[in-house]
């Protein structure tokens, strides 16, 4: 069963552009999401997060949105830069969970 | 800056073999995560561990076990490996509760043969 769902295994947008990732998860426990972000060899990093009291978070070029009665997020990326080609990964924690549920990741490609 | 690392990037390892992978973070951090990433699934999590000589299973602990003797090192066994192990294992740490920000390892890729 899975909770927390990246139906998108890639996208490609061209530099400059907008890139806009979506999340979907099931779970209405769920009050808290993060994005990271992997680079190939790396470990992933942490990147931009928002509680379910907000519908936005705004960090630089990284914006991500909630809407909760759809149980969707999406992290928009504007512009996008040829280093933001990464694999991005969206997750999920609530309910005094000590866990992060993790969807399968979305590979983003930014072409120059 | 917090750094977690792990005792080794590329391992190859046989069939039946005992494997220890190794963690270590230096920012005195309660809670130490294992996950592992396959093309396709995503991250998963095998164990976690909120304290020392503390654990708990994850969604995927067949096959794994893990040990916790002192708080800044997280050490994940396979009792005998399999070639389904074969996968890149992550390490994360973070000193709060789950919305804290997680710090990962680099990564130790692993071969089973």
């Amino acid at each position: 069963d899975q909770q927390v769902k990246q139906n998108s295994p890639s996208l490609s947008v061209q530099e400059g552009r907008i890139s806009i990732l979506n999340c979907d998860y099931t779970n209405s426990m769920f009050d808290y999401f993060l994005w990271y972000k992997k680079y190939p060899a790396e470990g992933p990093t942490f990147l931009i997060s928002i509680s379910s009291i907000k519908d936005k978070n705004e960090d630089g070029r990284f914006t991500v949105f909630l809407n909760k009665s759809a149980k969707h997020l999406s992290l928009h990326i504007v512009p996008s830069q040829p280093g933001d080609s990464a694999v991005y990964f969206c997750a999920a924690t609530g309910g005094g969970s000590e866990k992060l549920v993790f969807g399968k990741g979305t590979k983003l490609t930014v072409n120059p | 800056d917090v750094k977690v690392t792990q005792s080794s990037r590329y391992l190859v390892k046989r069939t039946g073999e005992k494997v220890f992978l190794e963690c270590v973070q230096d920012m005195d951090h309660e809670n130490m995560f294992w996950y592992r990433q396959d093309p396709g699934l995503g991250l998963r999590l095998i164990y976690f561990s909120y304290d020392v000589k503390m654990k708990e299973k994850g969604d995927i602990p067949e096959g794994y076990s893990v040990s916790r003797e002192k708080k800044e090192r997280f050490s994940l066994i396979l009792e005998s490996a399999s070639t389904n192990q074969t996968s890149m294992y992550l390490c994360a740490s973070t000193s709060g509760g789950s919305t804290d920000t997680q710090y990962f390892g680099p990564g130790t890729r692993l071969t089973v043969l």
